[in-house]
């Protein structure tokens, strides 16, 4: 099974500060048949359902701010918030899909 | 508009059962993988299994603490995708969650998906 390690587990930012979390996967994500990381990064605000922010380790969702950004490749990655709003508060999960039983980082909270 | 409505859930007594169901809308239910994630109280998420489309071959894959006794099924005629679990356990207390899994087989191989959409949650509570 594929283990998802994120850092740090809590992270305080200032407003328009800059936030980087981290995610490590202990094999690649990477298919070689379509060049593809199979890693995605949710955003869950308390009481409500996890949101889709980047899929294909890079790829921005429709509607999320260009403020997100997701980069890396194999095993280890990252989720960028480039000037930090108060509505970014939020506990951020990244997720592999490149094989079953699917897995979740454990979390990383983010703060002002 | 996409939307996935859960309802059931509850409370059950340790070895008890309870069903939830998802239904869809706003996009081609039958031919979409459906997964279920769930949450229990302050931790973090935790898939729990995966059915594929029919078209895909319909096969069901589960995360071992729940092998056994949660069973998913869909009946794409309601646009719906269920999950009846068995002999719950005190550590199955949880807020349980379907998404729309994009998913897919090409030939003989098959690609995971994202989670693009989920449902609004649905309470599971298990004690004595």
């Amino acid at each position: 099974d594929i283990v998802m390690t994120q850092s740090p587990d809590s992270l305080a930012v200032s407003l328009g500060g800059r936030a980087t979390i981290h995610c490590k996967s202990n094999q690649s994500l990477l298919y070689s048949s379509n060049n593809k990381n199979f890693l995605a990064w949710y955003q869950q605000n308390p009481g409500q359902p996890p949101k889709l922010l980047i899929y294909w380790a890079s790829t921005r969702e429709s509607g999320v701010p260009d403020r997100f950004s997701g980069s890396g490749s194999g095993t280890d990655f990252s989720l960028t918030i480039s000037s930090l709003q108060a509505e970014d508060v939020a506990v951020y999960y990244c997720q592999q899909y490149y094989s079953t039983p699917r897995s979740f980082g454990q979390g990383t909270k983010l703060e002002i | 508009e996409v939307q996935l409505v859960q309802s059931g859930g509850g409370s059950a007594k340790p070895g008890g059962s309870l069903r939830l169901s998802c239904a869809a809308s706003g996009f081609t239910f039958n031919t979409a993988w459906m997964t279920w994630v769930r949450q229990a109280p302050g931790k973090g998420l935790e898939w729990v299994g995966r059915i594929k489309s029919k078209n895909d071959g319909g096969a069901t894959h589960y995360a071992a603490p729940v092998r056994g006794r949660f069973t998913m099924s869909r009946d794409d005629s309601k646009n719906t995708v269920y999950l009846l679990m068995d002999s719950l356990r005190t550590e199955d207390t949880a807020v349980y969650y379907c998404a729309a899994d994009g998913g897919y087989c090409t030939g003989s191989i098959c690609y995971g998906g994202y989670f693009d959409y989920w449902g609004q949650g649905a309470l599971v509570t298990v004690s004595t």
